[in-house]
């Protein structure tokens, strides 16, 4: 089993639509949670990060976590062309005696947004 | 500021040749890593460094040297390609301060075709 699990899509939907991405993960050490886009043939780029349990806003975007179920989603509001990217969700434990945050990755969600 | 930058962008090998990727980073950052990414599979961690001087191995190390010469710089070396290293590779860095997670920043990625 992986410890970072992620549904590949592809997920299409009409513009202006609600999206819900999600991942589920298997380590109870993981306390951050982040969210990447990575567009076509580019390198990812953190769009949400979140520590702990919660809910965090930013824009048309919210990311929630649910430590006690181990399961994080990501919300696209009102959902644009311009959405349209790979969403890759990434945990870790964080620093401990040294040794560096490694970042757990999930496959990544490949979204669609039609106009 | 060009966060980070990887050359080349695309390369073609034949089995057994040797290549070395370069990432360079302007941000000052301590950490530095390497990635693959392949369909499937997500991105995977190859080595990382957690400052000047320094590498360790990540979760796929093998068949990949790296070096840290200088902070701003991490070269990734393939000593004798093989078509199972066929992949996009990404560097990223990152600036940890104390015992919290810091975002990693990604290159636009180098695509590699080991023939």
């Amino acid at each position: 089993q992986k410890e970072v699990e992620q549904d590949p899509g592809p997920l299409s939907v009409p513009e202006g639509a609600i999206v819900s991405l999600n991942c589920t993960y298997s380590n109870s050490a993981f306390q951050y949670f982040m969210w990447y886009r990575q567009y076509s043939r580019k390198g990812p780029e953190l769009l949400m990060y979140t520590y702990s349990s919660g809910n965090k806003e930013d824009g048309r975007f919210t990311a929630q976590v649910d430590k006690s179920s181990k399961y994080i989603s990501l919300f696209i509001r009102d959902s644009q062309p311009s959405d349209s990217a790979t969403y890759l969700c990434a945990m870790s434990a964080g620093n401990y005696g040294g040794a560096t945050n490694k970042l757990i990755f999930g496959t990544g969600t490949l979204l669609a947004v039609q106009p | 500021n060009a966060g980070v930058t990887q050359t080349p962008k695309f390369r073609v090998l034949k089995t057994g040749q040797s290549m070395t990727l370069l990432c360079a980073q302007d941000m000052n950052h301590e950490y530095m890593y390497w990635y693959r990414q392949d369909p499937g599979m997500g991105l995977r961690l190859i080595h990382y460094s957690v400052g000047e001087g320094t590498t360790a191995k990540g979760e796929v190390p093998d068949g990949y040297n790296v070096s840290r010469l200088k902070k701003q710089n991490f070269l990734l070396g393939l000593e004798s390609a093989a078509p199972s290293q066929t992949s996009v590779y990404f560097c990223a860095s990152s600036y940890v301060a104390g015992s919290a997670q810091e975002t990693q920043y990604f290159g636009p990625g180098t695509r590699l075709l080991v023939l």
